[in-house]
């Protein structure tokens, strides 16, 4: 059974840069068809596409974060990264890692989730 | 303001059937196949329905999709109390080069 599990700081300063990672276990991420995503979700609100990478490096990213996003994949841990820039307290909320197949918005495999607040 | 326009809420009596609408345009649903997540609380999505209407392995026939033009639909039938979460719709958008997500419709089963 494919398991993914995010990692990183909980409280992130502002103006600092937020950095996560997320585990793959059960299955390899450099399986042919698969896209690795990251998506957030503000507490109370809505869920929002932050971007997705293959395993052999390509890239998309949300157009509104493009400018302070980088998503990197490291297939020797089997793990993906994130890492957004200059935060402020807009970016808090909960992130997730999900696996897409077929597509990149068929997120079929998700991460429990980790809460990232921003604050001084 | 989300690309993809879905109703805030809606609700239903248990047994009733529900529909929850997904309202994009040409550059999202009009041209890209629509996916339907199921978020109860304090859970991650779960993939309720993708490719506008197949169904994952476990979820019930009482939930299925449909696609017409540039808005997509979700509808439940025999309304259970345990369906009681939110759903959010997702399309890839050729426009923006980017996946986009509806706001969201909180189902209350009354």
């Amino acid at each position: 059974q494919l398991q993914l599990q995010e990692s990183g700081p909980g409280l992130v300063k502002p103006s600092e840069t937020l950095s996560l990672t997320c585990t793959v276990s059960g299955g390899s991420i450099s399986s042919s068809s698969y896209y690795w995503g990251w998506i957030r979700q503000p507490p109370g609100k809505g869920l929002e596409w932050i971007g997705s990478i293959y395993y052999s490096g390509s890239t998309y990213y949300n157009p509104s974060l493009k400018s302070r996003v980088t998503i990197s994949v490291d297939t020797s841990k089997n793990q993906f990264s994130l890492k957004l820039s200059s935060v402020t307290a807009a970016d808090t909320a909960v992130y997730y890692c999900a696996r897409s197949l077929d597509g990149l918005t068929k997120f079929d495999y998700w991460g429990q989730g980790t809460l990232v607040t921003v604050s001084s | 303001q989300s690309v993809l326009t879905q109703p805030p809420s809606a609700s239903g009596t248990p047994g009733q059937r529900v529909t929850i609408s997904c309202s994009g345009s040409s550059s999202n649903i009009g041209s890209n196949t629509v996916n339907w997540y199921q978020q109860l609380p304090g859970t991650a999505p779960k993939l309720l329905i993708y490719s506008n209407n197949q169904r994952p392995s476990g979820v019930p026939d009482r939930f299925s999709g449909s696609k017409s033009g540039t808005s997509a639909s979700l509808a439940i039938s025999g309304l259970q109390s345990e369906d009681e979460a939110d759903y959010y719709c997702a399309a890839w958008d050729d426009s923006l080069n980017g996946g986009v997500f509806g706001g969201g419709t909180k189902l209350t089963v009354l």
